[in-house]
């Protein structure tokens, strides 16, 4: 049982990239996160889905897009990087908060990303 | 939105102290939880805790909802005990987003 996979762990971009994070759970959880972690500060949301097909937009979404095509997959994609957006990116999934008590979010081991 | 404080922001131990860590959070929230970041930067769930205490070995909570906070205690610590320690909270809303504290960070020397 894997949890919540994401990669890559490391990514070094140029101004004015694109790429795509991708993230993945073999929990069946509905719910899907989409964090960032900045030096020195906790985790702040950027965008969330709360099923397949569907996704909002978290405290700091600007300069992000996401998409959850399927279940099991929440992708995070910037298209035109910028220096602001060097971070570590965190992914996590969780089922329903509206079920039964005792439902924490499960994270990724992160991914480093460094915008020049 | 809602404010989550988290004190003291750096602790210092020598092995095999005592310590707690206290969360305080500006509104009623779904769920608190508690996260371990280690020095490789991976979080940890510690416990999943929106009213009264849990344990688990060395270390316990308790989330008082309706004065709003939470404590975290460590107890014999451990160096293995170092890094971050999180508090995130659940706004209301039912949508699972979590509002996250700015950390305390512990270093246990040997």
């Amino acid at each position: 049982n894997a949890g919540v996979t994401q990669t890559p762990k490391f990514r070094v971009l140029k101004t004015g990239q694109s790429m795509t994070l991708l993230c993945a759970q073999d929990m069946n959880h509905e719910y899907m996160y989409w964090y960032r972690q900045d030096p020195g500060m906790g985790l702040r949301l950027i965008h969330y889905s709360v099923g397949e097909g569907t996704t909002a937009k978290g405290e700091v979404p600007d300069g992000y897009n996401v998409s959850r095509l399927k279940k099991q997959n929440f992708l995070l994609g910037l298209e035109s990087a910028a220096p602001s957006q060097t971070s570590v990116y965190f992914c996590a999934s969780s089922r329903d908060p509206r079920g039964p008590s005792n439902q924490p979010q499960h994270f990724g081991d992160g991914t480093r990303l460094s915008i020049l | 939105g809602i404010q989550v404080e988290q004190s003291p922001p750096d602790l210092i131990l020598q092995e095999g102290a005592n310590s707690t860590l206290r969360c305080n959070f500006s509104d009623s929230v779904n769920n608190l939880q508690w996260f371990h970041q280690n020095p490789w930067g991976q979080l940890i769930n510690l416990f999943y805790i929106p009213s009264g205490t849990k344990q688990n070995g060395r270390l316990s909570a308790t989330t008082v909802a309706t004065e709003r906070y939470s404590l975290l205690y460590i107890s014999s610590s451990q160096t293995t005990d170092s890094g971050v320690y999180f508090c995130a909270v659940e706004a209301p809303g039912n949508t699972g987003k979590l509002i996250f504290g700015q950390g305390t960070t512990l270093q246990v020397k040997p």
